[in-house]
């Protein structure tokens, strides 16, 4: 069964300071894989997705993912953040079920505070 | 063109009440994904559906819950005499077609169950 893990529960990071975001999957075939954001109160946006080909994603918002095989991560990175990043941020991945639809599973999230 | 729209945005119910959640897909989108997310959790799938059909219902409870997208008019996840468990942020989703890999998320109704 497919499965995400983001082990941190909760980020504080300083206006213009980096960012990386931990997110750890299992998954017998090749995986794709996806970064969402979701601000409080609000639904789910979509930052960047992976399929294949290059490992290093860009996304929406300045942000990028890369995929590691050999250690199933696909850590969330952003050079410099923003006040305006503060959300929370959730890992998924997809499969096909036995119905022919995709189905995404979500990690638990990882909230990011900004703090001036 | 408008994104996903789900309505109502709150809602309140009694335990033991029902909860009626709609949501109307994008346009020209006729696969609709359900989600759950209950407080300090990530989204967990309920159900997915094409036009009049209930195609994969793996992750919805056995009772209480069922769900429809008619011919006509948006899709509504019901849930019968609510409790306090069912306290949660409803996703609605939809995608162009089976397998795409393009789900886009509607704003999502929070049910809360007194």
């Amino acid at each position: 069964a497919q499965s995400v893990t983001q082990p941190d529960i909760h980020i504080t990071v300083s206006e213009g300071a980096s960012l990386e975001l931990r997110c750890n999957y299992s998954y017998g075939a090749t995986p794709y894989l996806f970064w969402y954001v979701q601000s409080p109160g609000q639904g789910l946006q979509l930052l960047l997705k992976y399929f294949s080909g290059d490992t290093l994603v860009q996304g929406i918002k300045g942000f990028e993912a890369e995929f590691k095989r050999s250690q199933s991560s696909f850590n969330l990175r952003k050079p410099s953040v923003h006040w305006s990043d503060a959300a929370e941020y959730f890992c998924a991945v997809a499969g096909i079920t036995n119905f022919g639809n995709e189905k995404l599973t979500f990690g638990t999230g990882t909230r990011l505070t900004i703090i001036p | 063109n408008a994104g996903v729209m789900q309505n109502p945005r709150h809602l309140v119910r009694r335990r033991g009440q029902e909860a009626r959640l709609r949501c109307s897909p994008m346009k020209g989108h006729s696969h609709v994904y359900w989600y759950r997310q209950l407080p300090e959790e990530g989204l967990k799938f309920m159900v997915y559906l094409q036009k009049e059909n209930i195609i994969d219902e793996s992750g919805m409870p056995k009772e209480r819950f069922s769900a429809e997208f008619p011919k006509e008019g948006p899709s509504i996840l019901r849930i019968q005499q609510v409790v306090r468990g069912d306290s949660a942020a409803y996703f609605c989703a939809s995608s162009p077609s089976q397998a795409s890999y393009e789900q886009y998320f509607g704003p999502g109704t929070r049910l809360t169950v007194t």
